[in-house]
């Protein structure tokens, strides 16, 4: 099993629309969440970060976390063109530095 | 604040010869940065994590003789692609967490290094 999975997509939805991206995890000691955005040929961005369960809202994008299920997802309200980019979730597995990324979900987004 | 520069940020070379890549925490100190290497469509592998004053640790199946990582100071880390060949062609991205920050604060990443090799 890998240690974060997420669908590879892509996922597509319209204009105006509500994009969902999930990811789930295999280490229960993980405490921190995150989710990054990264467009074609750029590194990528930080776009929201979540350590409890529950959700974790910022501008269009909410964040869900249920740890007893182990997993995490993004919800990104009002789509637009420009959200149009692959979507990374990372986790912190527990008791290390370092970071480990699910493979990304590709998102279109059509006007 | 957090802001990782990364260079070049892209570099185009012939078979055997050598490429550094620099990564630099502008406005923080960081005792870990980590290199992570991208194929086309492919996610972020996780190549190795750079310590300041010491040595590197490499993940499984990373050449540590041909990926050399510099740390030394709290700002600046280096990876040298030693005796480059086209195989080595990729996207090389550096990242970095605040000092005193552990597992709980994010990432910051350079804008990444594109290599060919020819």
């Amino acid at each position: 099993q890998k240690e974060v999975e997420q669908n590879s997509g892509p996922l597509s939805v319209p204009e105006g629309a509500i994009a969902s991206l999930n990811c789930t995890y295999s280490d229960r000691g993980s405490q921190s969440f995150f989710w990054y955005r990264q467009y074609s040929g750029k590194s990528p961005e930080l776009i929201m970060s979540i350590y409890s369960n529950g959700d974790k809202e910022d501008g269009r994008f909410t964040a869900q976390l249920n740890k007893a299920s182990q997993y995490v997802s993004l919800l990104i309200r009002d789509s637009q063109p420009s959200d149009s980019a692959t979507y990374l979730c990372a986790v912190n597995i527990g008791g290390n530095n370092d970071m480990r990324f699910g493979a990304g979900t590709r998102l279109t987004v059509k006007p | 604040g957090a802001v990782v520069s990364q260079h070049p940020s892209w570099v185009i070379c012939k078979s055997g010869t050598s490429v550094k890549i620099e990564c630099r925490s502008l406005d923080f100190q960081a005792t870990t940065m980590f290199w992570y290497r991208q194929f086309p469509k492919q996610s972020l592998m996780l190549m190795a994590t750079s310590n300041e004053g010491s040595k590197a640790t490499y993940e499984q199946g990373v050449e540590k003789d041909k990926f050399l990582i510099n740390h030394a100071s709290l700002t600046l880390s280096t990876l040298t692609v030693t005796s480059a060949h086209p195989e080595d062609s990729s996207f090389y991205i550096c990242s970095a967490r605040s000092l005193g920050k552990g597992e709980g604060s994010p990432l910051h990443f350079g804008n990444g290094t594109r290599l060919t090799v020819t």
